[in-house]
């Protein structure tokens, strides 16, 4: 079951802030985050571990509420270059197997 | 390093065709995930292999079907092609479920 992010769409002038959410019915093993230009792949953001662990290289910071299942991506002083499509996708248990499972995107447009 | 290699980059078949694409993973990345992607339904899970094996398969009918060989490389075919599985499909690769994923550049599939 696809994960919810809100909101679908959100436009920021440069050096403002935003914060894009994801949550899931399900049991999370990890967050996925990962943005997507146009007409280009999606690209890695962060992974988020149960136990608090987290795997990244840009200069974005995000949490992760195992409790309620619940991610949260946090873009301060946002750049021209932030603009894209995020993706959060979630690692939990479908069938007998784990699943990465994608929202249907956030959509930021970062205004000069 | 080189990148995910999808292949073709564009494909135009006729309904009723079948149609294969081509994942050529990083090396060393056992994990394959498909996703097919359209405007306004982010990325659907399609299904993943590791080491040959589909650990898990996303709400698709049969028509879609995959394989992965032993140098990690993957395909997936759609038999009986609809108007309808028009769409971008991407494939994505990593060493396992809780590490970054790459993904490739996609195959545009359009049924006409």
């Amino acid at each position: 079951q696809q994960p919810v992010q809100s909101p679908q769409a959100v436009i920021l002038r440069e050096g403002e802030d935003a914060v894009i959410n994801c949550s899931s019915s399900k049991a999370l093993y990890s967050v996925h985050w990962y943005r997507q230009k146009h007409g280009e792949a999606p690209v890695f953001l962060m992974i988020l571990l149960k136990g608090g662990e987290q795997k990244g290289h840009e200069k974005i910071s995000a949490s992760f509420n195992e409790k309620k299942q619940q991610s949260s991506l946090y873009l301060t002083a946002s750049q021209l270059s932030y603009s894209g499509t995020y993706f959060c996708g979630t690692d939990t248990f479908s069938g007998s197997a784990r699943q990465l499972t994608f929202g249907s995107g956030t959509q930021l447009t970062v205004l000069p | 390093k080189a990148g995910v290699t999808q292949t073709p980059r564009y494909l135009i078949k006729t309904r009723g065709q079948q149609v294969t694409l081509s994942c050529s993973p990083i090396s060393g990345h056992r994990s394959v995930s498909w996703y097919q992607q359209t405007p306004g339904q982010g990325l659907q899970f399609l299904f993943e292999y590791f080491s040959e094996t589909q650990r898990n398969k996303g709400n698709f009918p049969g028509r879609f079907s995959g394989r992965q060989f032993s140098n990690s490389r993957s395909e997936m075919n759609v038999s009986t092609l609809e108007l309808g599985d028009s769409a971008l499909y991407l494939c994505a690769s990593s060493f396992d479920l809780d590490t970054e994923a790459f993904f490739g550049q996609g195959t545009r599939l359009t049924v006409v």
